[in-house]
């Protein structure tokens, strides 16, 4: 079946620091490949996405790439803020068209210090 | 617009009552989905609907929970004879047909005590 690894947190990080969040799955075919980011009292948003191998999803100053040959989808930005502390989620679609539900990974804590 | 809604927000129940949770999603969105979150872990998928038929109900854990979506827009999850283990925060999301894009609501919280 689907599955998503996402690096452990939590992460800290000074302000203005670069940050990369890995994230690898495992699925049949060729999903579509998520990030959904969980601010303090808030409700999931989605932060970004890329639909085809190579795709770059970019939000915010947030990217990552489809890699086909490493399974993986990491989440980067160059200079993170105070505000971007949250929970980041990777997660996957397996069908097209958004016909099926989200594999998610387990979260991942990000805390800016200033 | 108005985003996906969910009621109530928190919800406490005494192990064994059953309890219904409602979602109201996005205007016209075809699709919606139910995730069960335990704490300190990602979205798991419950149950997929698209219009009023329940396509997908492989993510749900046993058969004391159900879904429904009679009319095509509201949508309300269902659980029979609650159980410790039930307690998770229910997200419920919506999304277009054809779009890979979903849109969730706040979640409500069942603590089963």
């Amino acid at each position: 079946g689907n599955s998503v690894t996402q690096m452990e947190g939590p992460v800290t990080l000074s302000e203005e620091a670069f940050l990369t969040i890995n994230c690898t799955y495992t699925a049949t075919g060729y999903p579509s490949l998520f990030w959904y980011v969980q601010y303090p009292g808030e409700g999931l948003q989605l932060l970004l996405k890329a639909t085809k191998a190579d795709d770059k999803g970019s939000n915010k100053g947030f990217e990552a790439t489809y890699r086909k040959e490493t399974t993986s989808f990491h989440l980067e930005k160059g200079s993170v803020q105070v505000s971007d502390s949250a929970v980041y989620f990777c997660a996957l679609s397996g069908a097209g068209g958004g016909a099926d539900g989200l594999t998610f990974g387990k979260g991942t804590h990000l805390i800016i210090q200033p | 617009g108005a985003g996906v809604s969910q009621s109530p927000r928190y919800k406490v129940a005494k192990r064994g009552q059953d309890v219904a949770l409602r979602c109201d999603p996005i205007s016209g969105h075809v699709s919606l989905f139910w995730y069960q979150q335990a704490l300190g872990q990602g979205p798991e998928f419950l149950t997929y609907f698209q219009n009023e038929a329940q396509l997908d109900k492989s993510g749900l854990p046993s058969d004391r929970f159900f879904a429904e979506r009679p009319e095509g827009s509201v949508s309300t999850l269902k659980i029979q004879r609650t159980q410790q283990e039930d307690s998770a925060v229910y997200l419920c999301a919506s999304g277009s047909q054809g779009y890979y894009e979903q849109y969730f609501g706040p979640g409500t919280r069942l603590t089963v005590t």
